[in-house]
């Protein structure tokens, strides 16, 4: 499979603990975008990185969430001291204007549920 | 600002018949426009894409879309609904905004039911 690639797939973590989101976008692709997606609601825009560059990120990104991409290859979401109201999708999408006129493609999400 | 209206959350539909979900988009400049297919548990998958060349759009698994200026329209439709239709669908607005970011905007989604 050369999609994106999301990992773990579900989290459920204790309030307060530090969670970790891995995103293995396709092949050459050098734009990578963060989502999240809570219930009944359409994906938010997160974060954006342009190879290892972090070049946009949306208000929604409190300093508790990072996001890292340092080889411009696959990207990590941090969330750190996790709170109920984290408990979302985290949707991984990744382009490049070389493959079909830059369009998105998204990974299938890594669920979180915090307790 | 962009923005995307989904004028239905719920759209109900027997096998067979024609498939109509709406879509009303706000955008400062020349809007690139999508739908995107959403199924249980799955992850999205892009089945059309309005990028200011021909204004009906054909997509995959005979769906298609139609940009309408004039009425700031892209509403999503199909001849003939199959049950593996059945799924959350997204209207989604891109504006290219800093450093070559085309920023997607998501409407709330019309769910599709299909009734056998």
């Amino acid at each position: 499979d050369t999609g994106v690639s999301q990992d773990p797939r579900h989290k459920i973590t204790k309030r307060g603990q530090n969670v970790t989101f891995r995103c293995d976008p396709i092949s050459e692709h050098n734009r990578l975008y963060w989502y999240r997606q809570t219930l009944g609601q359409g994906p938010e825009f997160l974060t954006y990185f342009q190879n290892e560059a972090q070049l946009e990120k949306s208000r929604l990104l409190s300093d508790r969430f990072s996001a890292e991409r340092p080889k411009g290859s696959f990207s990590t979401l941090e969330i750190q001291r996790t709170e109920q109201g984290d408990s979302a999708m985290y949707l991984c999408a990744s382009s490049s204007p070389s493959d079909s006129g830059n369009t998105i493609y998204f990974g299938e999400g890594s669920w979180l549920t915090v307790v | 600002a962009q923005s995307v209206t989904q004028l239905d959350s719920h759209v109900s539909v027997s096998e067979g018949t024609p498939v109509l979900l709406r879509c009303n988009y706000s955008s400062s400049y020349s809007p690139s426009l999508f739908w995107y297919v959403q199924h249980p548990n799955k992850g999205l998958q892009l089945l059309l894409k309005y990028t200011s060349a021909a204004t009906l759009v054909k997509g995959i698994n005979g769906f298609e879309a139609e940009f309408k200026k004039s009425e700031t329209s892209f509403h999503l439709t199909k001849p003939s609904a199959h049950m593996s239709d059945a799924a959350e669908y997204f209207c989604v607005v891109s504006d290219l905004v800093n450093f070559g970011n085309e920023k997607l905007t998501f409407g709330t989604g019309t769910r599709l039911t299909i009734i056998p």
